[in-house]
């Protein structure tokens, strides 16, 4: 069964640094998305990706914060100088169609663990 | 964006029959209901959708009212791998939305040997 990778499972880094978080979501899904969730607390959404470009971004998805899909399988999440806050696993999820017509299947990643110290 | 309500947590024991209800007063006329579950440490994985009456697979049932103010997620026999939290979702169908899912705190399912 195709599923959605994350690479690192694991990034520890100093405050100020950047990190990227890489993903490779289900080869034929169009739409991309990122969430996080910091410990014992809600997922939350960041953004979606489609034709090359964001479609929807929430409050948290900040100037630090940019995605790129730079081959046709890779989807990145960059985040330029990292604070203690953004301490969380991150998720990455894929959808063959949009939420538009009330589709809601994606399919997420394993995460990777981000620990900014 | 349909708010939703479910209970916090949840106790059963293996082979029972669980049924978990979420209420959303406001749901539009577009909206599909959604759940999904989370193991610890793993990401959310979809288990049922629906719009209305019963919907059913290998995993769930969803059973939605006629009015659509609320829905039930029932899991039939559940085993110790079931223990996870469970999240109903009614996110925004049509308008801007591109399929950005809101997560509330969900249901902690615990199945007990």
């Amino acid at each position: 069964e195709p599923e959605v990778t994350q690479t690192p499972s694991h990034q520890v880094t100093q405050m100020g640094q950047e990190v990227i978080l890489r993903c490779v979501p289900i080869s034929n899904h169009l739409y991309f998305y990122w969430y996080r969730q910091i410990l014992g607390q809600k997922v939350e959404f960041l953004v979606s990706f489609y034709n090359n470009e964001i479609s929807e971004k929430s409050e948290i998805f900040d100037d630090q914060f940019s995605v790129e899909r730079p081959d046709g399988s890779n989807f990145t999440l960059k985040i330029r100088s990292t604070k203690l806050e953004d301490s969380a696993m991150y998720f990455c999820a894929s959808s063959e169609r949009s939420g538009l017509a009330g589709y809601n299947e994606q399919f997420f990643g394993p995460g990777t663990r981000l620990t900014v110290l | 964006l349909a708010k939703t309500t479910q209970p916090i947590s949840m106790d059963s024991y293996e082979g029972q029959e669980v049924n978990i209800t979420c209420s959303h007063n406001n749901i539009a006329t577009n909206d599909y209901i959604t759940w999904y579950q989370q193991f610890p440490s793993q990401g959310p994985r979809f288990i049922i959708q629906g719009y209305k009456t019963k919907v059913t697979n290998e995993v769930a049932s969803l059973f939605i009212p006629a009015d659509r103010k609320s829905s039930t997620l029932s899991l039939p026999r559940v085993s110790l791998s079931d223990t996870a939290v469970y999240y109903c979702l009614v996110p925004n169908a049509g308008g801007t939305s591109y399929g950005k899912l809101t997560f509330g705190q969900g249901t902690i399912l615990t199945v007990h040997p």
